[in-house]
Order: structure tokens, then sequence, then C-alpha cells
């Protein structure tokens, strides 16, 4: 299995951009996270979804940010316009039950906001 | 109040010795506890649950006290590869959200 795929690895950008990050999951899994880490906070959950439907997005920033799951298979997170707080690790992870006790992570994508 | 909190370290130790890690969670309905590794530039990858009765895992015990929500990583034995950076995870009741803390980070030394 070729695990949770991201892209890109790495993003680097100008403030007021849009940015769209990219995640494959695991295949047969049904739950779908997208974290972000930075030094300061950590690994901080911004939405997931179970069986391709939004379960919880109260972690997602504001407005700017944006996920979409159209199938099993795809996942999306856009950030528009994106500001320099921005920068950091996004990482998508998928889990094979509900409960999400056992994540799998992406190799993540390194945003950089100029 | 965070979640979940670690001391950041870094803890710095010599190949063989023996090492401890603490987590505390503010949470008393947490129901699953976990702990993740991490090495630098990498993905978060589990490296045990954290059962009530406490578990093994070769050098690395993991135990849970509940009354004092804390969790602990005991590494016994340690290893130059055994450097990274150490996640303590909690889950709340049902919810499909695991709070992460920020890590504890170990370097082992030759």
């Amino acid at each position: 299995d070729a695990g949770v795929i991201q892209s890109p690895r790495h993003e680097v950008t100008e403030m007021g951009q849009e940015v769209t990050l990219r995640c494959k999951p695991i295949s047969g899994h049904n739950s779908l996270f997208w974290y972000r880490q930075t030094m300061m906070r950590g690994l901080e959950l911004l939405i997931y979804f179970n069986n391709n439907v939004p379960i919880d997005d109260s972690g997602m920033p504001e407005d700017r940010f944006s996920a979409k799951m159209p199938n099993a298979s795809f996942s999306t997170l856009k950030i528009q316009p994106s500001e320099p707080r921005d920068s950091a690790v996004y990482f998508c992870a998928s889990s094979i039950d509900g409960k999400g006790e056992k994540l799998f992570f992406g190799s993540g994508t390194q945003l950089s906001v100029l | 109040r965070k979640e979940v909190e670690q001391d950041p370290g870094p803890f710095n130790v010599p190949e063989g010795a023996t090492v401890a890690f603490n987590c505390t969670y503010s949470n008393s309905a947490s129901q699953s506890f976990f702990w993740y590794r991490q090495d630098c530039r990498k993905e978060p990858k589990l490296l045990m649950s954290v059962y009530s009765s406490g578990n093994e895992d070769g050098r690395f015990t993991a135990q849970l006290n509940r009354a004092s929500q804390y969790i602990s990583l005991l590494i016994r034995d340690s290893k130059l590869s055994d450097s990274a950076t150490y996640l303590c995870v909690v889950r709340l009741g049902r919810a499909n959200n695991l709070f992460f803390g920020t890590g504890t980070r170990l370097t082992v030394i030759p």
C-alpha cells in the first residue's frame, strides 16, 4: 500500500494567492483528517470527514479555509487568500475506523506564504 | 487550558539510558490514549496505545493514571534510533477528535 499521499511536498507562495493542498487517503479508509502543525501550537485538527462527509470543521481557522472530499479517494484543502500566518506543515491522515484511533499520516505539505 | 500538556524537553540521554516522559490531560472524560513518534521533518506515526492496565512493547512501556490524569512513556536501553519527538495523544469520548500534545524531543547521544 502506498500510504496516504499528499501533494505538493513544498509550496511557496505570495500573500493573497490561492493555495490548494491535495490528499489521497489509503484505500478502504473511511475517515480523513486535515491537521496543521506549527512549532508554537503543535498539531491542530482543522477538519475531518467520515465517508466523504464533513463531520467537524470547527478547527478551520476562518472562512479563508475550505476543504472538500468529492470521493473516497481524494480530498483538497484550499486557502484563499493565503496569509503569512498560514505558513505551517499541513498533514492529511486517514483511518480505517470511525474513531480515528490509529491515524496514518501523509508526508505533509510544507507551506510558506511570503 | 490545553487539552494535552507535555514537557517539550529536550531530553538528551546517553545510549543505554532509561528515560521517561509524562503527559497530562485536562478532560477527565478522555477515553483513549496514545503515544506517537515523529522524526525530524517526517509525519507522526503511532508508537503505541496506552491501556488502563499499562502495556509494554519491547523496550517501551506506557502507563495511564486516570486519577491524576497523566500518561507516561518509559524507554529502556535507549538507542540512537530512538531520537525523535514523542507526541502524547488523547481522544475524548466517541468524538473523532484526537488532541495532540506539542511533543517531547528526545536525543540519544553516543
